[in-house]
């Protein structure tokens, strides 16, 4: 199976700034890739699909790029509400895979 | 808007069946895919599983000798059942509806404990 591997784990970052997460696959999804946002206590929501598309009702602060192995969630500036656990997910090959979280963290 | 919720036992024994269902509001279960994805405490998100909507089934090879997923079309309810459970099963259990690959839509997941 495809192993997805998220960095950095935590990321401390200030309100107002610019958070940078990554996930790597172990090898090329193409586009194939999804990221979620869960905070405590609630279910994921979808950000991105196609590596790059937003979600439905997703503001236009976060954005995703990337293609085959490498792939960046960025959030252009953080609001409080931004601060979660970040997962990255792949469906080009099954079983679907995950990456282990990032943690986005107020500094 | 699709709702889901899941429903089912928080304590399983060891050895025993765990068996959850999702009802779904606001979609048919006769379109789309629905998935079940655990997290164990402190770990990341693992994907079980899915029913189509035709009722085929595709799970992680992981799990596939002890899980089957199914669907009651009357009810608008899919169901999981993992067989043979043990501590390692213990996880935020949800299910969720999978369009493009990708999950749109969660319930908001419930804790089993498999312990004696």
């Amino acid at each position: 199976e495809i192993v997805m591997t998220q960095s950095p784990a935590p990321l401390s970052v200030s309100p107002g700034e610019r958070a940078t997460l990554s996930c790597r696959a172990s090898q090329s999804v193409s586009n194939n890739l999804a990221w979620y946002q869960r905070k405590p206590g609630q279910a994921p929501r979808l950000l991105i699909y196609g590596a790059s598309t937003r979600a439905t009702g997703i503001p236009a602060r976060f954005s995703g790029s990337g293609s085959g192995i490498e792939f960046t969630l960025t959030i252009s500036s953080l609001q409080s509400e931004d601060f979660a656990v970040y997962y990255c997910q792949q469906y080009n090959n099954w079983p679907y895979t995950f990456g282990q979280g990032t943690k986005l963290e107020i500094k | 808007q699709v709702q889901l919720q899941e429903s089912g036992p928080g304590l399983v024994k060891p050895s025993e069946t765990l068996s959850l269902r999702c009802s779904v509001s606001g979609d048919s279960i006769s379109s789309n895919y629905w998935s079940w994805i655990r997290q164990p405490p402190g770990k990341g998100l693992e994907w079980i599983g899915y029913i189509s909507y035709s009722g085929s089934t595709n799970y992680n090879p992981s799990l596939e000798s002890r899980v089957t997923i199914s669907a009651d079309t009357s009810k608008n309810q899919f169901s999981l059942k993992l067989r043979s459970v043990s501590a390692a099963d213990t996880a935020v259990y949800f299910c969720a509806r999978e369009v493009n690959k990708s999950f749109d839509s969660w319930g908001q997941g419930t804790l089993v404990i498999v312990s004696s």
